[in-house]
């Protein structure tokens, strides 16, 4: 079983939409949670990072964790065509490996 | 631009020869990290350094693939006598302190790599 499962889609969505994101995961030790947007030829750019469980919200962004069912979510709202990228969650405990999804692959259509 | 620098973009090497990447962190971040990342896999960990020491090469080859941070200068990745499966997008990524402190990280943009 790999330490994180992420759905590789392709996921397609109207521009304005509501997009919601998803990952889950085995190691209950984990406890940093991060968001990162790729772009097709370019490194994964830090969205969102949060500390175990709750939300935090970003402008169209919010993190959701939930540890108890270890699941890790991220919104989108009023979703632009922009926003169209690769989106990875990653995760780690208190070590220095980071473990990351494949990542979901999001087309907004204007 | 302050972002974390990597250098070639792109590099092609026939199979036997050595690949060497390079990586300037973010100013004012001391720690390095290199992933690879294959086409439809996630980004795996390869090496954690921080000036002048190796502090987590558990996700690295034994083998042929090799990581220094030294005082001056750039983070180098390098690979001897390259081999096909070597081919990959190798990326950088930085943060000011351990992760065990809550950083972070900051990603390059990424060497790719094709062995011919």
């Amino acid at each position: 079983q790999k330490e994180v499962e992420q759905d590789p889609g392709p996921l397609s969505v109207p521009e304005g939409a509501i997009v919601s994101l998803n990952c889950t995961y085995s190691n209950s030790a984990f406890q940093y949670f991060m968001w990162y947007r790729q772009y097709s030829r370019k490194g994964p750019e830090l969205l969102m990072y949060t500390y175990s469980s709750g939300n935090k919200e970003d402008g169209r962004f919010t993190a959701q964790v939930d540890k108890s069912s270890k699941y890790i979510s991220l919104f989108i709202r009023d979703s632009q065509p922009s926003d169209s990228a690769t989106y990875l969650c990653a995760m780690s405990a208190r070590v220095n490996q980071f473990y990351f999804g494949t990542g979901t692959s999001l087309t907004v259509i204007p | 631009n302050a972002g974390v620098m990597q250098n070639p973009r792109h590099l092609v090497r026939r199979r036997g020869q050595e690949a060497r990447l390079r990586c300037s962190p973010m100013k004012g971040h001391s720690h390095v990290y290199w992933y690879r990342q294959l086409p439809e896999e996630g980004l795996k960990f390869m090496v954690y350094l921080q000036k002048e020491n190796i502090i987590d090469e558990s996700g690295m080859p034994k083998e042929r693939f090799s990581a220094e941070f030294p005082k001056e200068g750039p983070s180098i990745l390098r690979i001897q006598q390259v081999v096909r499966g070597d081919s990959a997008a190798y990326f950088c990524a930085s943060s000011p302190r351990s992760h065990r402190e809550g950083q972070p990280q900051h990603f390059g943009d990424g060497t790719r790599l094709s062995i011919l």
